[in-house]
């Protein structure tokens, strides 16, 4: 498997631009989570979905901020409009079902750094 | 809600033992991960303990975990330059499988030669 591939890596914008932010989580995987990384926060947990079905998306900070996963393979999150600081990295992890045996490990995309100017 | 707590940098010198240490807040975590985050990459799990055990081995890893003072250690054993990167400590929020990691904010290790 080629692990959870996200894009873009890079997105460099303007501030009142709409951003869509993709993911593809290892196949089999039913846990989705979008991370965000800055220097000042740390890493948050933004949103996260089972089966497609959002379970907790307390950590989004705004309305400016959604997500979908319309099935299984793929998951967005977008920002609109967007701001100067919503610039951070911006992750997707996924995780194979909960059941015996499961540790709970999560596997990490590379990242998608936004710059919003 | 659940916490958790990381020194922000260290700095070894090359064949030297590393300690990052960890606290959190959630006694009810089954268990406690330490990730690995390289420059310009994502997270990766470096190794885990349950939490019904105190110590865990892993060639140059050793996981320490006090139960009773909530705290959790990693030691790289002759640490290498390779070694540097961030490392995070995490618990799973609420116990049992949720899903969900409550992640620490990052320890930077920096290995000089």
């Amino acid at each position: 498997d080629a692990g959870v591939i996200q894009s873009p890596r890079h997105e460099v914008t303007e501030m009142g631009q709409e951003v869509t932010l993709r993911c593809k989580p290892i196949s089999g995987h039913d846990y989705l989570f979008w991370y965000r990384q800055t220097m000042m926060r740390g890493l948050e947990l933004l949103i996260y979905f089972n089966n497609n079905v959002p379970i907790d998306d307390s950590g989004m900070p705004e309305d400016r901020f959604s997500a979908k996963m319309p099935n299984a393979s793929f998951s967005t999150l977008k920002i609109q409009p967007s701001e100067p600081r919503d610039s951070a990295v911006y992750f997707c992890a996924s995780a194979p079902p909960a059941q015996g045996g499961n540790t709970g490990e999560l596997f990490f995309g590379e990242g998608s750094r936004l710059t919003v100017l | 809600g659940e916490d958790v707590e990381q020194s922000l940098f260290l700095s070894v010198r090359e064949g030297d033992s590393s300690v990052i240490n960890c606290t959190y807040t959630d006694s009810s975590s089954t268990y406690l991960y330490w990730y690995k985050q390289e420059p310009g990459a994502g997270l990766q799990l470096l190794t885990y303990i349950f939490s019904n055990m105190d110590m865990k081995q892993d060639q140059r890893l050793t996981v320490l975990l006090n139960k009773k003072d909530k705290h959790l250690s990693l030691r790289i054993a002759d640490t290498q330059t390779g070694d540097s990167a961030i490392y995070f400590c995490a618990e799973m929020e609420g116990g049992g499988n949720t899903g969900k990691l409550i992640f620490g904010q990052g320890t930077t290790l920096q290995v000089k030669p």
